[in-house]
């Protein structure tokens, strides 16, 4: 049972990249979400969907994109990366939201 | 707007208790509770709903004042293995967004 996949696990990236994470779950959940953590911040809550071809945005939406066109998965798209952007992102998914989400095990980005 | 939580760092002696507070501007439906140990991925602990209905961990407790808009997470007889970042959330009436607060951060030592 694999829950909630993320890829790649690291990245780096020159300014003015662009580049897709990927995040899978296949536990049938209909809600996902996007976080981005922060020494210091947290975790922040980028966009989040809770269906396929609905999603919403969170706290931080700038510079990032998503679609949900499956309930398996939710990318995460960065159209021009900037140095801002470097932390760890985390995809998280839940079914319906009052139960326990399911956390992939991140993504460390990296934007020089 | 993030939930606020205090303290931002504590550090316990195993088999001390610890108290950590998570607080809204906002009405409160939901208070959600997550534990991250370092390098890995943040892990469920427990929800707490309105009416008073707890879902998850059987060996930590917590509380959700409503009118105060407040959760505390009761960690006692600290064991070693308590140590990490603690996040709590807050969801909206139908739990589709779930916002964390800025964590705090535990050490248990020997």
């Amino acid at each position: 049972n694999a829950g909630v996949t993320q890829t790649p696990k690291f990245q780096v990236l020159k300014t003015g990249q662009s580049m897709t994470l990927q995040c899978a779950q296949d536990m049938n959940h209909e809600y996902m979400s996007w976080y981005r953590q922060d020494p210091g911040m947290g975790l922040r809550l980028i966009h989040y969907s809770v269906g396929a071809g609905i999603t919403d945005q969170g706290e931080v939406p700038n510079g990032y994109n998503v679609s949900r066109s499956t309930t398996e998965d939710f990318p995460l798209r960065l159209l021009s990366a900037a140095p801002s952007q470097t932390s760890v992102y985390f995809c998280a998914s839940t079914n319906q939201g009052d139960t326990e989400a399911f956390f992939g095990q991140g993504t460390r980005l990296t934007v020089v | 707007q993030q939930p606020v939580q205090s303290p931002q760092a504590v550090i316990l002696r195993e088999g001390e208790d610890a108290v950590i507070n998570c607080s809204s501007s906002k009405a409160l439906y939901s208070v959600h509770w997550y534990r991250q140990k370092h390098g890995e991925a943040p892990v469920f602990l427990m929800i707490l709903l309105k009416g008073g209905e707890q879902k998850g961990h059987d060996k930590i407790s917590a509380s959700f004042n409503e009118k105060k808009q407040q959760s505390s997470l009761y960690l006692t007889a600290s064991q070693l293995s308590y140590s990490g970042t603690y996040f709590c959330g807050t969801a909206n009436t139908g739990f589709q967004k779930l916002v964390f607060g800025t964590g705090t951060r535990l050490l248990v030592s020997p």
